[in-house]
């Protein structure tokens, strides 16, 4: 069965760093997402992108976040400047055509800020 | 308000009883609606999605009242491994929100 991949799965880096999270989206789907989920906190939504380009983000996308999808295979996350309240699990997501299907998970990146 | 509130439990139950919770959701124009189940530090996973005339998956049925914006889970005949967070999952457009989860404890 397809599945959603990440890498790494675990990262540690010190405040004030840049990171870098992958993901290989399953292979036929076309919108992509981040989620993060902060220790025993929900789950909560970063960024949609379609098409080459974010189709929608949250308010805690800011300027520090951004994502590419630098070939045809990877999505990336990229973290400019960590900050310590960035430590958190975060989970890519993909889904089919029309972007209304079922997302996939992958099984995260815990990403600790030090 | 939360866009998605979840009565956190926990909920212990013994093998084999029935367990039911609710969400609610604040955002009216939501349009599809989902339960997700997730394991301690995994992540989310479909357990079902959730249709107005209700619908069932095995032992989970799920039901949706648009009119009081409310989905609830009920678990029939449960068993060990369903302990998890259940997560309800709202989505309007492209992005899923989720509530905080509710978590279920079956014990032997």
């Amino acid at each position: 069965e397809p599945e959603v991949t990440q890498t790494p799965s675990h990262q540690v880096t010190q405040m004030g760093q840049e990171v870098i999270l992958r993901c290989v989206p399953i292979s036929n789907h076309l919108y992509f997402y981040w989620y993060r989920q902060i220790l025993g906190q929900k789950v909560e939504f970063l960024v949609s992108f379609y098409n080459n380009e974010i189709s929608e983000k949250s308010e805690i996308f800011d300027d520090q976040f951004s994502v590419e999808r630098p070939d045809g295979s990877n999505f990336t996350l990229k973290i400019r400047s960590t900050k310590l309240e960035d430590s958190a699990m975060y989970f890519c997501a993909s889904s089919g055509p029309s972007g209304r299907e079922t997302q996939y998970f992958g099984p995260g990146t815990r990403l600790l800020v030090l | 308000r939360k866009e998605v509130e979840q009565d956190p439990g926990p909920f212990n139950v013994p093998e084999g009883a029935t367990v039911a919770f609710n969400c609610t959701y604040s955002n009216s124009a939501s349009q599809s609606f989902f339960w997700y189940r997730q394991d301690c530090r995994k992540e989310p996973k479909l357990l079902m999605s959730v249709y107005s005339s209700g619908n069932e998956d095995g032992r989970f049925t799920a039901q949706l009242n648009r009119a009081s914006q409310y989905i609830s889970l009920l678990i029939r005949d449960s068993k060990l491994s369903d302990s998890a967070t259940y997560l309800c999952v709202v989505t309007g457009d492209y992005k899923l929100s989720f509530g905080a989860g509710t978590t279920v404890t079956v014990r032997a």
